[in-house]
């Protein structure tokens, strides 16, 4: 078992839609999560963390983490072409190593 | 925000030849900083942990002799490629974490550096 699972995707919504992606963690230990997005040849940019249980809002984003089921997502709202990139899922271990899912490959069709 | 560069972006080199990335904290100090590795299509894979002033410590599968990791300042980790084959061409990124920081804070990420072995 990987100690975070995405969907590889490709994910793909029309334009103004909810995009939701979701992520799985086996450490039960965890405490940071992070959601970053990646365009292709670049490296990855933070959009969301999140530490508590529940939602957190940011903009058009919205991260959600339930520890009982080991389960992170993100919502983005409003699903804009700029937003096509894979996102990627992150968890940090007590040792700050970040561990990252294989990435959700996320369209936005016009 | 803070700010990690990375150098080079992007190197070619001959098979069996080494390569040098250099990964610097440009605005606060890192005890600590990683190095990943990404293959096309892939995820990012920690490949080592640096550690200033001390031996780097590598994930599980990571030869030690092929990638040589060295953190000599607070500011700056190298990421040496010994003897560079084509199967070493991939995306190399490094991150680090501010020294004061808690559990809750993001990592920093360098702009990547795209090696090429031919």
């Amino acid at each position: 078992q990987k100690e975070v699972e995405q969907n590889s995707g490709p994910l793909s919504v029309p334009e103004g839609a909810i995009a939701s992606l979701n992520c799985t963690y086996s450490d039960r230990g965890s405490q940071s999560f992070f959601w970053y997005r990646q365009y292709s040849g670049k490296s990855p940019e933070l959009i969301m963390s999140i530490y508590s249980n529940g939602d957190k809002e940011d903009g058009r984003f919205t991260a959600q983490l339930n520890k009982a089921s080991q389960y992170v997502s993100l919502l983005i709202r409003d699903s804009q072409p700029s937003d096509s990139a894979t996102y990627l899922c992150a968890v940090k271990r007590s040792s700050y190593k970040l561990i990252f899912g294989s990435g959700t490959r996320l369209l936005v069709r016009p | 925000g803070a700010v990690v560069s990375q150098h080079p972006s992007r190197v070619i080199c001959k098979s069996g030849t080494s390569v040098k990335i250099e990964c610097r904290s440009l605005d606060f100090q890192a005890t600590t900083m990683f190095w990943y590795r990404q293959f096309p299509k892939q995820s990012l894979m920690l490949m080592a942990t640096s550690n200033e002033g001390s031996k780097a410590t590598y994930e599980q599968g990571v030869e030690k002799d092929k990638f040589l990791i060295n953190h000599a300042s607070l500011t700056l980790s190298t990421l040496t490629v010994t003897s560079a084959h084509p199967e070493d061409s991939s995306f190399y990124i490094c991150s680090a974490f501010p020294l004061s920081t808690g559990p809750n804070t993001e990592a920093f990420f360098g702009q990547g550096t795209r090696l090429t072995v031919v």
